[in-house]
This record gives C-alpha cells, structure tokens and sequence, in this order.
C-alpha cells in the first residue's frame, strides 16, 4: 500500500500571504495525484487532479505541483474561505490512499 | 447538475444490519465509479471502495475487505454501503463520491454527497 504523507500537519498563515502544503509518496505516483480541501461539516472538494489541473471552478490562486514521489499545493494569496484541510490522495496503484491532511488555520 | 444524494443519519447498536445509500441524478450511474469514502471523528479521510455501476464490479481497500459490501442497482441509480454486523468502530461518517471520467487510475473524487453520519452504541 502507498503511504502518503502530507507536512506540516498544521500551517499557521495570515490572510494574504502565501500558503504551501507537500505530499509525499511511498513510492512513485507518477502524476496521478488528487487535492481535496474540507471545511468543517462539509463534504471534501476535488482542487486539483492529475498533479496540476485545476478542476471544474476552481479559483487561480490554487496550483498543484510534482510528480513521482514529491508534491506541492500552493495558495497564492489566502482568503478567508481558504482556511480549511487539505488533503492529497493518490491513484496510481489499488488501494488508492489519502495523506493525513494538512490544517491551514489563520495566524 | 450532478447530485450524488446520501441517505439520512442512522443510530444502530453493535452486531445490528445497516444499508446506506447515495443516489446519483444529472448524469448517468453507468458511466463513472463510485467511492465510498470513511471519516472517523475528528480523523482524516480513508478509502473503503469503489464499484462500478455498469456491470457491479466492486473493489475493497484491504482494510474494508469483508467489513462491508458494496452494491449497486442501475435501475434506480443508487449505489449501497452496508454492514451485516456494526461494530462501535464503525461510528463515522460516510461518504459517497463520483470518481472522474476515464476511471479511478485517471482521476479524483470530482463530486461528493453531503455524508451520512452512522452512530454505533450500545
């Protein structure tokens, strides 16, 4: 089974600034790597897939990046609706699997 | 609009029988995998398993293989979590996902039920 593990556990950041979230693999995923954002009581939401496609309404300020074993999530500039947990999730190889997540809090 | 319509919260004591379902609309069940994905309190994401509507093949993550059976009926769209016998671990949340097009080594999880929330206690 791929372990992903996801640092830091919690990223402290002020509204504005820059926000930079990795994942790391067990092994290689090539680029088949999934972020997904929740926000208490709600249902994850799909970010980015395949590594770096934004998917279907997702703001600009969001970009993935990586590929093997190594990936970043980076928020450009944080709004308030962005403090939320992330979490990354592979599909190469059965069983898929998620990463422990990463709270964004505010600062 | 693609809905994935989850099944309301359930109260169950261990060793009880429980099914959850998630009903599809806005696009055809045929066409794309369904996740079923747990969330304990307070914990992170894990995977469960998948099914394809299509032809009902279903596919376990090691850790849920013979705890739970995923199903799936075409003909009403809606696909089914469910336990023979709950334990008091089995308290979380559950949610149902559509997986991408071109299959689950080609996407994510790109739309999501709201969950359903299943309580196990004595």
């Amino acid at each position: 089974e791929i372990v992903m593990t996801q640092s830091p556990a919690t990223l402290s950041v002020s509204p504005g600034e820059r926000a930079t979230l990795s994942c790391r693999a067990s092994q290689s995923v090539s680029r088949r790597l999934a972020w997904y954002q929740q926000k208490p009581g709600q249902a994850p939401r799909l970010l980015i897939y395949g590594a770096s496609t934004r998917a279907t309404g997702i703001p600009a300020r969001f970009s993935g990046s990586g590929s093997g074993t190594e990936f970043t999530l980076t928020i450009s500039s944080l709004q308030s609706e962005d403090f939320a947990v992330y979490y990354c999730q592979q599909y190469d190889n059965w069983p898929l699997t998620f990463g422990g997540g990463t709270k964004v809090e505010i600062k | 609009e693609v809905q994935l319509v989850q099944s309301g919260a359930e109260v169950k004591k261990p060793g009880e029988s429980l099914q959850i379902s998630c009903k599809v609309s806005g696009y055809s069940i045929t066409s794309h995998w369904i996740a079923w994905v747990r969330q304990m309190p307070g914990k992170g994401l894990e995977w469960m398993g998948i099914i394809y509507p299509d032809d009902s093949d279903a596919r376990y993550s090691p850790s849920f293989q013979g705890q739970v059976t995923i199903s799936v009926d075409k003909s009403i769209s809606t696909a089914y979590l469910q336990w023979s016998s709950l334990k008091a671990s089995d308290t979380a949340m559950y949610y149902c996902a559509r997986i991408g097009s071109g299959g689950f080594y080609s996407n994510g999880l790109d739309v999501w039920g709201k969950g359903t929330t299943v309580t196990v206690s004595a």
